[in-house]
């Protein structure tokens, strides 16, 4: 059974950094790509970033490029997302998600979720 | 980026009616990299359809999506209480990934 647990959110004031994790298990890690897609309260879904299976090749939305950095760990089965010059529009529910292939972008598998909250 | 407009915003129907959720792209999205999302409340998403018709394991068949180009249709025959929900397309390409804005669909 695919599992992703998110961690790392919380609160942190404007301007600061986070860094979210994601623990994988129940499939190969290191033969899919993997992506961060956030909610912010009452919003729809947004894409954040993404990274090919190998970590090689990453893909980000405007709204997040130049800030946050999406990398991966295939020897630990995990996934990270540092978020730095974090603003009051970052705050939200950041799931990781298991794409379908080394670069694919049909997201078979969520994790939960980890809620992260700028504010001062 | 290529847009993806959602209708309606919400829909209000009965269990057992049948539901048509509509996608609009803004430009032709390539069918093979287009998907649909059920989110219930207080929950992750999770897939529904991908490759705009063919259902993820363990969708049941009243769950099904067609269309190509720039319009795709998620339809569900007969709703059942569970499927009460918040539905998103999504497709992928280019370096980038959209998700439509959603709709609601709601017990009437």
């Amino acid at each position: 059974e695919v599992q992703l647990l998110e961690s790392g959110g919380g609160l942190v004031q404007p301007g600061g950094s986070l860094r979210l994790s994601c623990a994988a298990s129940g499939f190969t890690f290191n033969l899919y790509a993997m992506t961060w897609v956030r909610q912010a309260p009452g919003k729809g879904l947004e894409w954040v970033s993404s990274i090919t299976s190998s970590g090689t090749i990453t893909y980000y939305a405007a709204s997040v490029r130049g800030r946050f950095t999406i990398s991966r760990d295939n020897s630990k089965s995990t996934l990270f997302l540092q978020m730095n010059s974090l603003r009051a529009d970052d705050t939200a529910v950041y799931y990781c998600a298991k794409g379908c292939g080394t670069d694919c972008g049909i997201l078979e598998s969520w994790g939960q979720g980890t809620l992260a909250t700028v504010s001062s | 980026e290529i847009v993806l407009t959602q209708s309606p915003g919400t829909l209000s129907l009965s269990p057992g009616e049948r539901a048509t959720l509509s996608c609009r792209a803004g430009q032709s999205v390539n069918s093979m990299r287009l998907a649909w999302y059920q989110q219930r409340h207080g929950q992750a998403p999770r897939l529904l359809i991908y490759g705009a018709s063919s259902r993820a394991a363990g969708i049941p068949d009243r769950f099904s999506g067609s269309g190509s180009g720039t319009d795709f249709t998620l339809t569900i025959s007969r709703l059942e209480p569970e499927d009460f929900a918040v539905y998103y397309c999504q497709q992928y390409g280019s370096s980038v990934y959209t998700f439509g804005q959603g709709t609601r669909l709601e017990i009437k």
